[in-house]
């Protein structure tokens, strides 16, 4: 099946610290969106990129959508100890309520 | 976004005997998926859950396996049959689309953790 190429896999961090994750994927995509999932949680959706190109931020969050749409990227600004988490890339390869394909996921580790 | 209720949280159960999860939401959704998470792993799809007709499986799940009932557009069950050990991962509910002005994206339910022995 398609699959989503998420790097890096795991990041240990200084609070403060910037950190960016991102995406790829050999297929075009119709939709990128990113997760967070806490221990015990499904996840949470973070951010939704419906357009290549579109830029939209969630506090210090900051997503793109690829211009060539097979690829996004997530950044962090400014990281706190509640920033822990698991991050997942997911995509959409069509229009309408069709499923979501996950990346393997980012798991940040923030030290205080 | 849906609030959605997922039962049980959390589960033991003997291997060769099966589990039931429900998926409560609280408005009507269009879609309604089954996810799993094993271990320390990426989700994966199990099926799409179609209201008043058979769910839809991805590759490697099968009816007999996941048996999967939706009878409105608010509720789901997914069945784990004769488990085993290897079944032991997270099932998560996950909902799109509110029928009428309201559109939830994609919303997921909290999850219910399986440990089979």
């Amino acid at each position: 099946g398609q699959q989503l190429n998420q790097s890096p896999q795991s990041m240990f961090i200084q609070e403060g610290e910037d950190v960016s994750m991102n995406c790829t994927s050999s297929s075009i995509f119709n939709t990128w969106l990113w997760y967070k999932q806490e221990p015990g949680e499904g996840p949470v959706l973070l951010i939704a990129l419906y357009k290549a190109g579109e830029l939209t931020s969630n506090g210090r969050l900051t997503a793109q959508f690829g211009i060539t749409r097979k690829d996004s990227f997530l950044n962090i600004s400014a990281s706190i100890p509640s920033d822990v988490g698991i991050y997942f890339c997911a995509g959409q390869f069509s229009s309408g309520n069709t499923p979501l394909v996950f990346g393997k996921g980012t798991r940040l580790s923030v030290i205080a | 976004s849906a609030v959605i209720s997922q039962k049980p949280s959390r589960d033991i159960c003997q291997r060769g005997t099966s589990l039931t999860i429900q998926c409560q939401v609280d408005s009507q959704v269009t879609m309604m998926f089954w996810y799993r998470q094993q271990p320390g792993q990426s989700l994966t799809l199990i099926a799409t859950a179609n209201q008043g007709s058979e769910a839809t499986y991805e590759s490697g799940f099968v009816i007999d396996k996941f048996p999967i009932s939706r009878p409105n557009l608010t509720f789901s069950t997914l069945t784990v049959s004769n488990m085993s050990p290897e079944d032991s991962s997270i099932y998560l509910c996950s909902v799109v689309g509110g029928t009428g002005a309201r559109n939830y994206g994609y919303t997921f339910g909290s999850g219910t953790r399986l440990t089979v022995v």
